[in-house]
């Protein structure tokens, strides 16, 4: 059971947004300002959308947007497109005993 | 460019032990805390533990369910890390890839990752 928890699977038509959900304590999520979130596609590795809660790296797309409230961190895909469709983690700072934790992954597909 | 290559994944027994590399390049190795993370199969990622720089000692973290089995070592001279697994059991059959850590990034997250090599522990 993995640290954090996250909807198995999302889906949307394409141009529609979705919102996924990641749901810590206050030992991770609550306590840090360190949720980053990855897209995974098959068979390939990690690639990093959002760092900070809500910061997106060059290069990733402005559809991809992250917000916290509390223990709960959200990602956010405007504007749904077919490449779209993968894997989604979040990953919270834990502390000096835990480290880094990821949530079990949300599946999402573009109907 | 930041380039990460696993390698030494394979099949073994349970109780068994197997050593993987990963090998850097496109960045100052020498100066990076690296990370070692796992995803069992269809399933979520798994932090296994982290080695920081010889610069702060290259000190070891490693996760509860690795801790006491697997060690985390570097040879900053070939960049490259590596993760020396023993008494594996089943449940540590994963893909296993090599990210630089969250403390050598300016955004406090994986940057950037290998492609993963895989482990399979059964009897």
């Amino acid at each position: 059971q993995s640290a954090l928890t996250q909807p198995a699977s999302v889906s949307g038509p394409p141009g529609q947004s979705i919102t996924i959900s990641c749901t810590g304590t206050s030992s991770d999520v609550g306590a840090y300002n360190l949720v980053s979130w990855y897209q995974q596609h098959p068979g390939k590795a990690p690639k990093l959308i959002i760092y900070e809660g809500s910061k997106r790296p060059s290069g990733v797309s402005d559809r991809f947007s992250g917000s916290k409230s509390g223990n709960m961190a959200s990602l956010t895909i405007s504007g749904l497109q077919a490449e779209d469709e993968a894997d989604y983690y979040c990953c919270s700072y834990a502390g000096s005993r835990s480290f880094w934790v990821f949530g079990g992954g949300t599946k999402v597909t573009v109907l | 460019e930041v380039q990460l290559v696993e390698s030494g994944g394979g099949s073994v027994k349970p109780g068994g032990s197997l050593r993987l590399s990963c090998a850097a390049s496109g960045f100052t190795f020498r100066n990076a805390w690296m990370s070692w993370v796992r995803q069992a199969p269809g399933k979520g990622l798994e932090w296994v533990g982290r080695i920081k720089s010889k610069i702060d000692d290259e000190t070891t973290d490693y996760a509860s369910p690795v801790k006491g089995r697997f060690t985390i070592s570097r040879d900053d001279s070939k960049n490259t890390l590596y993760l020396q697994m023993n008494s594996l059991k089943t449940e540590d059959t994963a893909v296993y890839f090599c990210a630089t850590d969250p403390d050598s990034s300016d955004k406090y997250s994986f940057d950037d990752w290998g492609q993963g090599t895989l482990v399979t522990v059964s009897s």
